[in-house]
């Protein structure tokens, strides 16, 4: 059975930092491109960035909002994946899910964690 | 950067059928997937490349796209099926950009 479980969520103040994990079980990790996205209290699903597997690149990508501040890494030996936030805002506030990536054909979010809440507030 | 349109409500009486559309400029070109969020909970996949089914999920739930807009269509709903809807595609036209609508709340009347 696939799990993907997030930690790491919590307050912090504008302009400073956090890094969330999500520890993966059930499946090859490795082989696996993965992402995160999240979601405002109240609002819709914001998709926030992806990695590839090493074997395709481990390259990331990242949607506007969050480009030259967010940081996607992976660490395959502990099957886990991170997400580095810096210079953080208070319109970051969210759920963050961690998903996987289906890339046969054309990319969706297969499976998802339960999320944890990053609240940016002075 | 590519926008999905998604209407903001939808209302169905139970045993009756639902319709939530998703637009988009020639989003027929592309793949839509669908996710039902429920209240408190994370999203699951319903709906994937147009009008595929994941395991588990039942045969009432199918997908349509065409033109400029897709359809998730809900026959026969039931009560459970009250929840968030949300259309997602995949943009590559310029960068590689995972692309939301902004969700349907379906209410079982």
């Amino acid at each position: 059975e696939v799990q993907l479980v997030e930690s790491g969520g919590g307050l912090v103040k504008p302009g400073g930092s956090l890094r969330l994990s999500c520890a993966a079980s059930g499946f090859t990790f490795s082989n696996a491109w993965m992402s995160w996205v999240r979601q405002a209290p109240g609002k819709g699903l914001e998709w926030v960035g992806r990695i590839k597997s090493k074997t395709d690149g481990g390259t990331t990508d990242y949607a506007a909002p969050v480009k030259g501040r967010f940081t996607i890494s992976r660490d395959d030996s502990k099957n886990t994946l991170y997400l580095q936030m810096n210079s953080l805002k208070t319109e970051d506030t969210a759920v963050y899910y961690c998903t996987t990536v289906q890339v046969f054909g054309s990319y969706y979010f297969d499976y998802w964690g339960q999320g944890t809440l990053v609240t940016v507030s002075s | 950067s590519y926008v999905l349109t998604q209407p903001p409500s939808v209302s169905v009486a139970p045993g009756q059928t639902a319709r939530i559309t998703c637009g988009g400029n020639n989003i027929g070109s592309k793949s839509v997937h669908w996710y039902q969020q429920k209240p408190g909970q994370a999203p699951v996949l319903v709906v994937y490349d147009d009008s595929d089914r994941p395991s588990g999920i039942p045969e009432r739930f199918s997908g349509s796209n065409s033109g400029n807009t897709a359809t998730l269509t809900i026959s026969r709903v039931e009560a459970g099926d009250e929840a968030d809807y949300y259309c997602q595609v995949w943009d590559s036209s310029s960068d590689h950009q995972g692309v939301f609508g902004g969700g349907t709340k379906l209410t079982v009347l």
